[in-house]
C-alpha cells in the first residue's frame, strides 16, 4: 500500500511567486490534514478537509493562502505571492476517518522562499 | 489556542537505559492523545492513539499511559536501544483536530 504522497519535496519560489503543494492521501482515506513546521517550531494545524469539502481551515492565513480535496486527484494547498515568511515544511496527514484513527503523514515539502 | 507540553525538550541516555517523557493538555473536553515517533529524514508515525482515562498502551518496549482528569500522559521506553532515537511527539484533540506538542527528542547512546 502506497503511503501518503507530497510532492514535491523541495520547492524554491521567489517572493511574490505561486507554490502549490500536492497530497495524495493513503487509499482509502477521505480526510486530509495540512501542517505546517517553521524553524524551530512544531506542527501548527492549517486545515482539514474531506473530498471536495473544507471542514476547518481555522489554522491558515486568511489571505494567500487555500486549500482544495477535489473528488478526483491529489489535495492542493496554494500559497499565492509567496513571502520569506513562508520559508517552512509543510505537512500532509491522511486518515480513514476523523473517529480517533492515528494520522499517516507523508515526508512533506520544504519550501524555501528566496 | 490549546496548550500541549512536552517534557523534557531533549534527552540523552545509554543504551539499555529505561526512560521516559511527558505530554501534557488541558484536562477539559478531552476527545484523544495521539503520541507519534518522527525519524530524521522520514515522516512521523503513529505509535498509539488514547481515549480513556486510565488507558495503557504497550507496542514492543513502548507503552503509554494517560491521565484525562489530570491532564498528562507518559510515553516510557524500556531498554532503549540506539534505533529509538528520535522525535517522540504528542497530540491532543478536543474534536478531531490533533494540536501537536513540540515534541520530546530522544538520543541513545551506544
Amino acid at each position: 500500500n502506497a503511503g501518503v504522497m507530497q510532492n514535491p519535496r523541495h520547492l524554491v519560489r521567489r517572493r511574490g511567486q505561486e507554490a502549490r503543494l500536492r497530497c495524495s492521501p493513503m487509499k482509502g482515506h477521505s480526510h486530509v490534514y495540512w501542517y505546517r513546521q517553521l524553524p524551530e517550531e512544531g506542527l501548527k494545524f492549517m486545515v482539514y478537509l474531506q473530498k471536495e469539502n473544507i471542514i476547518d481551515e481555522s489554522g491558515m492565513p486568511k489571505e494567500r493562502f487555500s486549500a482544495e480535496f477535489p473528488k478526483e486527484g491529489p489535495s492542493i494547498l496554494r500559497i499565492q505571492q509567496v513571502v520569506r515568511g513562508d520559508s517552512a515544511a509543510y505537512f500532509c496527514a491522511s486518515s480513514p476517518a476523523n473517529n480517533n484513527s492515528p494520522l499517516h503523514f507523508g515526508n512533506g515539502t520544504r519550501l524555501t522562499v528566496t | 489556542i490549546l496548550n500541549v507540553e512536552q517534557s523534557p525538550q531533549s534527552l540523552h541516555v545509554q543504551e539499555g537505559d529505561s526512560t521516559n517523557f511527558t505530554c501534557s493538555f488541558p484536562s477539559s473536553n478531552f476527545y484523544a492523545l495521539h503520541w507519534y515517533r518522527w525519524e530524521t529524514a522520514k515522516s512521523p508515525e503513529a505509535l498509539f492513539v488514547m481515549t480513556l482515562n486510565g488507558d495503557e498502551k504497550k507496542k514492543g518496549r513502548i507503552s503509554a499511559t494517560l491521565n484525562t482528569k489530570e491532564g498528562y500522559s507518559y510515553l516510557y521506553i524500556k531498554g532503549s536501544q540506539p534505533e529509538d532515537s528520535a522525535t517522540y511527539l504528542c497530540a491532543f484533540s478536543r474534536s478531531y483536530i490533533p494540536t501537536f506538542g513540540r515534541g520530546t527528542s530522544l538520543i541513545v547512546h551506544p
